[in-house]
């Protein structure tokens, strides 16, 4: 089975701009977590999501956002960037989240100037 | 929230002798703990994982014990191998990712001596 995929795996965006990554996770997975990963405050944990619907959320203000959609591939968007949103993201999936295995992919690598 | 923390944050060992990561956790209802590999430019890999009813659990030359009185976990890997050189991290959840998703300790960065 092909693994968890992210794309871009690469993004310079500007402050103030948005931004919106993309995870197709593993073949019937149907729950997809996203984290954040930063030199200073390791892996954060965003949101998961399960069937389209957002089942948990982590610490993070409302600019930080997500859809699933029905084929489970998930999107995650960040407005109004600043400059510590500056990060590695990191998209997993499971078969049905709760004590199912998590599954990272390659993460994207967001800069922000 | 739970919090986890993890030691040492750099580990140096001649190849072919044994590593040991340690982590506690502070929340008792915590029940998954999976261990996380993560070389350069790659997301983590999951390299094993124990529940709350097993004390320990081992795959080749990698194991982890658990003591849940004590909060704490640790991953073992005998005869190390270059290869083995990499940033692992544990984490902890109470349902395996739910509530909180996982969270995880700050890493320790294991460096394989020739």
């Amino acid at each position: 089975k092909a693994g968890v995929t992210q794309t871009p795996r690469y993004l310079i965006k500007t402050r103030g701009q948005q931004v919106t990554l993309s995870c197709s996770p593993i073949s019937g997975h149907r729950s997809v977590s996203w984290y954040q990963q930063t030199p200073g405050q390791g892996l954060q944990f965003l949101f998961e999501y399960f069937s389209e619907t957002q089942r948990n959320k982590g610490n993070f203000p409302g600019r930080f956002s997500g859809r699933q959609f029905s084929n489970s591939r998930s999107e995650m968007n960040v407005s109004t960037l600043e400059l510590g949103d500056s990060a590695l993201y990191l998209c997993a999936s499971s078969l049905r989240g709760g004590l199912e295995t998590q599954y990272f992919g390659p993460g994207t690598r967001l800069l922000v100037l | 929230g739970e919090n986890v923390e993890q030691h040492p944050s750099t580990l140096s060992v001649q190849e072919g002798d044994s590593a040991v990561i340690k982590c506690t956790y502070s929340d008792s209802a915590s029940n998954y703990f999976p261990w996380y590999k993560q070389e350069l430019g790659k997301g983590p890999q999951l390299i094993i994982d124990i529940r709350s009813n097993v004390g320990e659990k081992k795959d080749q030359r990698i194991a982890v014990t658990l003591n849940k009185t004590a909060k704490h976990f640790s991953l073992h890997i005998t005869e190390t191998q270059p290869e083995d050189s990499a940033v692992y991290f544990c984490a902890a959840s109470d349902t395996g990712g739910g509530a909180d998703g996982l969270t995880f300790g700050k890493g320790t960065h294991l460096i394989i001596q020739p």
